[in-house]
């Protein structure tokens, strides 16, 4: 089983609607939680970090919870702009001095006009 | 320089060359990071460094081998490459050691076609 899992899509929305991306993860151990942005074709790039209280960044609202291991990324007024593939991050303490991002395989976004 | 850079853009390369993958970056971070990217996988980690002088297996290392000579730089060397290591490479830093819980910034790819 994977550690990150995502439902691919694509996800194919208008401007100006509400989208809601899903996120499992395996791993009771994980600690730390984001979600990324990756365009075609260019790299990732962090959108949000995911706290355990949850947390809003504009448009975009981020939440976790613990108990079901379940992340979720709602983006509200959907934007052309918005037009990408979110990945479900999750760091994973395995006991050592290092800690591992796991990524999800993405969850593809179109917003159409 | 700004961030990260990569180089070569993209190489296609014959089955059983050398190659080496460049990665430099100037936020004196101190981990690097190198990731393969393969449709319907998702990133996977090949290998690691915490600090300039170590490095560290991931989760997919074999067939690849890094060193981190100094901070700015983190090259990724293909040995004797072999069509399945075709992929979409990037390196990534992040400003702590390793520990994953700090942003990790992205370098542009490479992307690598072996036949």
């Amino acid at each position: 089983r994977k550690e990150v899992e995502q439902d691919p899509g694509p996800f194919n929305v208008p401007e100006g609607a509400t989208v809601a991306f899903n996120c499992t993860y395996s791993n009771s151990a994980s600690q730390s939680f984001f979600w990324y942005r990756q365009d075609c074709r260019k790299e990732p790039k962090l959108l949000m970090s995911v706290y355990s209280s949850g947390n809003e960044d504009g448009r975009f609202t981020a939440q976790l919870n613990r108990a079901s291991q379940y992340i979720s990324l709602l983006i509200r007024d959907s934007k052309l702009s918005d037009s990408a593939t979110y990945l479900c991050v999750v760091n994973i303490d395995r006991g050592s001095t290092l800690g591992r991002l796991y990524f999800g395989r993405g969850t593809q976004l179109t917003v159409w006009p | 320089i700004a961030g990260i850079t990569q180089a070569p853009t993209s190489q296609i390369l014959a089955a059983g060359r050398r190659m080496t993958l460049r990665c430099t970056q100037d936020m004196r971070h101190n981990a690097m990071y190198w990731y393969r990217q393969d449709l319907g996988l998702g990133l996977r980690l090949i290998h690691y460094s915490n600090t300039a002088g170590t490095t560290g297996k991931g989760e997919v290392p074999d067939g690849y081998s890094v060193s981190r000579a100094n901070t700015d730089d983190f090259p990724l060397t293909l040995a004797s490459a072999v069509p399945s290591q075709t992929s979409v490479y990037f390196c990534a830093s992040s400003d702590e050691a390793g520990l994953g819980t700090d942003t990790q910034y992205f370098g542009p790819g490479t992307r690598l076609t072996v036949l």
